[in-house]
Order: C-alpha cells, then sequence, then structure tokens
C-alpha cells in the first residue's frame, strides 16, 4: 500500500462545476504538498500545509492532522483547470526534507 | 532568475549506452532532487543532494550515479542504459531546512531502445 493515497485517479468535469480532489497518507508528517502538472509536463507548487486551510484564487487547499487527510478544491473549474494534481508529503525525520508522492489526480475540465 | 534547468529535453539512448543528464540551479538553494516519473505512476525519488560534495540514495538508485561538486550543479549519471530506465526524469531544488516549497526543472524525456 502507497504511504500517499489520491482519489479519484482520473475526474472530468464541467466548466464552472465544484471540483474536490483527495489525498490520504499513512504516516507522520512535517508538511503536504499539492503540486499541478501541465500537460506539457511542467511541474508547479500549488500549496505547501501543515495545518487548516489556505486559498489561492480559485484553488483551496485544507489538512486533517488528526485524520492524515487533505483537500484541494477548485471552484468554478475552467479548462485550463485541466492537469494532473499530485499530493506528496514530507515524513517526519526524513534527511533531506525527501517527498513521497501520490500518483496523482487526472483532470479534465469540458467547456 | 532562471530557475532550474534541466538539458536535454529529449534524448534517445541504444541498450549500453551512457549519458549524463544536466541540472542546474540558480537559487543558490543547498537541496537538490532527481526522481523519475514513469506512465501512471507517482514520481520517485533516484538520488538527492543536502549540498556540496553530499549524496544520498532515493528509493530507486540502481543504474544511476550523481555528483554535487558545486551549490548549482547535479548531474545524473547513467552508465549502462536499459529499457527500464525509459522514464520522464525531473530535477527540483529548494531552500535547507523549515518549511520551503520545492521548485522543478522542466523534465529529461528519456527513451531507452
Amino acid at each position: 500500500k502507497n504511504e500517499v493515497e489520491q482519489s479519484p485517479q482520473n475526474l472530468t468535469a464541467q466548466e464552472g462545476e465544484f471540483i474536490t480532489i483527495n489525498c490520504s497518507y499513512s504516516v507522520g508528517i512535517s508538511a503536504l504538498h499539492w503540486l499541478q502538472q501541465h500537460p506539457g509536463g511542467g511541474i508547479v507548487s500549488l500549496f505547501m500545509l501543515s495545518s487548516g486551510k489556505k486559498k489561492h484564487g480559485r484553488l483551496i487547499a485544507t489538512i486533517n492532522i488528526q485524520e492524515k487527510h487533505s483537500s484541494l478544491h477548485i471552484t468554478a473549474s475552467h479548462p485550463r483547470d485541466s492537469a494532473v494534481y499530485i499530493c506528496a508529503v514530507t515524513p517526519w525525520e526524513t534527511s533531506g526534507s525527501r517527498l513521497t508522492f501520490g500518483e496523482g489526480t487526472q483532470l479534465t475540465v469540458n467547456p | 532568475n532562471a530557475g532550474v534547468t534541466q538539458t536535454p529535453k529529449f534524448r534517445i539512448l541504444k541498450i549500453g549506452q551512457s549519458m549524463t543528464l544536466q541540472c542546474a540551479q540558480d537559487m543558490n538553494h543547498n537541496y537538490m532532487y532527481w526522481y523519475r516519473q514513469d506512465p501512471g505512476m507517482g514520481l520517485k525519488l533516484i538520488y538527492y543532494s543536502v549540498g556540496a560534495g553530499i549524496t544520498d540514495k532515493g528509493e530507486v538508485p540502481n543504474g544511476y550515479n550523481v555528483s554535487r561538486s558545486t551549490t548549482e550543479d547535479f548531474p545524473l549519471r547513467l552508465e549502462l542504459a536499459a529499457p527500464s530506465q525509459t522514464s520522464v526524469y525531473f530535477c527540483a531544488s529548494r531552500e535547507a531546512g523549515g518549511y520551503n516549497e520545492q521548485f522543478f526543472g522542466p523534465g529529461t524525456r528519456l527513451t531507452v531502445l
């Protein structure tokens, strides 16, 4: 079993819909990251969380440390949000602040 | 700043050939990482470095070598290419300590035939 599990693996939505991607992890962590991988392959960091909630534009990330669970929400989705969204964690006592990654969620937003 | 740069963008190798994937960053980050991404799979850590002269193995180091002679550069060497090394390779860097995000390079798509 992977230390980081994401659901769903694939998600298709219509423009304007509210989207939720979930991430569960099984180890103690110092931080959780949400990343976006564009169709061209580039990876960018969206959020880094250790508690609570963060918002950036139409994107909201939440984390529940006790339940070892995080969600990424996209409000008013748009076709340009189509990408792979990756959850990653930094486990406690990991040298070099290494990340452990989920397998990603492929999001397609249709116009 | 150019951020994290990788060369080449694409490469086709024959089985048994060798090559070096280049990675450089201009943000003065101490921590650097090499990942591979196979289709439908999560990113896997190959090697990482916490500073010049210091490297360590990640989850999947077999068939690869690294060096870190400067803060800026972190090349990844494939000595005897095998079809199992066909993948997309990403280099990343971050500031040491604390609560810092990783910055990724654009990736190198490698095919071994």
